[in-house]
């Protein structure tokens, strides 16, 4: 069973340029989450998205943007990079209806260099 | 809103030594918990929750964390450190909608 995916795995982009980032959940799961892992800080939580909207959203800039398709795949759009975007983008998926004891399950990450 | 500290960015032990990493939190309502394990160059695992069900929580890899209300404290232990041990690792906080409040981190270096 196939967990969380995401792709690419490393990018190198300069200032100013855009990023798409993809993910896709694990088999069942409904709801995807975006977080940013700067070098040695925790995840921050991004947004989620679930049916296709975004639920929920964190102390992020309108640069920051994503869709979630119906297969349940999601996209992470970065506008307008800038230096303090480098980061880990981790991608989470769970199953809606089960609260905050619900369990989430984080893909690999995607590294963001922006020079 | 809910937050979570972790004591001590490092923490060093031997081989065999037991394993204490320190998590208190802050929350308004009855806190859903995590730790979460990552490994270099990986994404997050997870290691245990607490849910109320039981204040002692048992995870994989032989650690376990016991929650005290009356300390607003998760503490993450292990009886005897291995070397496959190393990692960074993570307390969270649920805000009750699957969102996630991470601490710091909390870097577990094991000598042998």
């Amino acid at each position: 069973d196939a967990g969380v995916t995401q792709s690419p795995t490393h990018l190198i982009k300069t200032r100013g340029q855009q990023v798409t980032l993809r993910c896709s959940p694990k088999s069942g799961h409904d709801t995807v989450s975006w977080y940013q892992q700067a070098l040695g800080q925790g995840p921050q939580f991004i947004f989620q998205y679930y049916e296709e909207e975004e639920r929920q959203r964190g102390n992020f800039p309108d640069r920051f943007s994503g869709h979630q398709f119906p297969n349940y795949s999601s996209e992470l759009n970065v506008n307008a990079l800038l230096l303090g975007d480098s980061a880990l983008y981790l991608c989470a998926s769970s199953l809606q209806g089960q609260g905050g004891a619900n369990v989430l399950t984080f893909g690999a990450g995607s590294r963001l260099t922006v020079l | 809103a809910q937050s979570v500290t972790q004591l001590g960015s490092h923490v060093s032990v031997s081989e065999g030594a037991l394993v204490l990493l320190r998590c208190n939190y802050s929350s308004s309502v009855p806190p859903y918990l995590f730790w979460y394990v990552q490994y270099p160059n990986q994404g997050l695992q997870l290691l245990l929750k607490y849910t109320s069900a039981a204040t002692l929580v048992k995870g994989i890899n032989g650690f376990e964390a016991e929650f005290k209300k009356s300390e607003t404290s998760f503490h993450l232990t292990k009886p005897s450190a291995h070397m496959s041990d190393a990692a960074e690792y993570f307390c969270a906080v649920s805000d009750g909608f699957q969102k996630l409040v991470f601490g710091t981190g909390t870097r577990l270096l094991v000598s042998p």
